[in-house]
């Protein structure tokens, strides 16, 4: 068992819904970052949160600590959003990432 | 700021053959970090510098790979005798001891293909 999961693996929705992906996580962790990598292989930093809530544009990041769980929303999703979102966990005594499968998402229009 | 970057960019070479990735983190970053990724997987940690000491190597990384980042600046990644199963995409991150969250900042990847 990963030490982080995402779900779900792959997901196509239409242009327009709601999009959740979420990121369970089985280590101590200082923060969780959400990541988009778009075919080609660029990642680019999403949030980097520790607790609570963040929010920009139509994207929303949550996290729960104590549930060991995060969750990514899109709202009002647009075919642009298509790309892969992957959680990482930055763990507690260390400087490195551990990171989710990532979940490839592809939006309709 | 120019971000990181990392050269080259594609890299297509046959089995058995050394290769070398450079990567130029953003100016004022001390920390370094290579990760490589596989098709439809999340990147995997290969190892961490700290100025231009090397901190922490990952049981991936075998005696084929070697790290170096001589003046604490750019990084080179070198594969000896290169194997099919290396084909991956090579990402190098950069952060700076200054952010308390360690935020990291990744370039564009080196992605290989060992034929």
């Amino acid at each position: 068992k990963n030490e982080v999961e995402q779900s779900p693996q792959n997901l196509t929705a239409q242009e327009g819904e709601f999009i959740t992906i979420n990121c369970s996580y089985s280590v101590g962790i200082s923060a969780l970052h959400w990541l988009q990598q778009h075919p080609g292989g660029g990642i680019v930093s999403l949030f980097m949160l520790s607790s609570g809530k963040k929010k920009h544009g139509r994207l929303i990041a949550t996290i729960n600590i104590q549930e060991k769980h995060s969750s990514l929303h899109i709202t009002a999703s647009h075919p642009r959003d298509s790309a892969v979102y992957i959680c990482a966990a930055f763990t507690s005594g260390t400087y490195k990432y551990i990171f989710g499968t990532g979940t490839r998402l592809k939006v309709l229009a | 700021d120019t971000g990181v970057s990392q050269d080259p960019r594609h890299k297509i070479t046959k089995r058995g053959q050394n290769v070398t990735f450079r990567c130029d983190p953003i100016s004022e970053h001390n920390r370094l970090y290579w990760y490589r990724q596989t098709l439809g997987q999340g990147p995997e940690f290969l190892t961490y510098f700290q100025n231009e000491a090397q901190l922490e190597k990952s049981r991936l990384l075998s005696d084929r790979f070697s790290a170096e980042r001589p003046k604490g600046s750019f990084s080179t990644l070198e594969i000896q005798r290169t194997e099919q199963g290396d084909s991956a995409m090579y990402l190098c991150a950069s952060s700076s001891y200054r952010d308390l969250r360690n935020e990291q900042f990744f370039g564009p990847g080196t992605r290989l293909t060992v034929l």
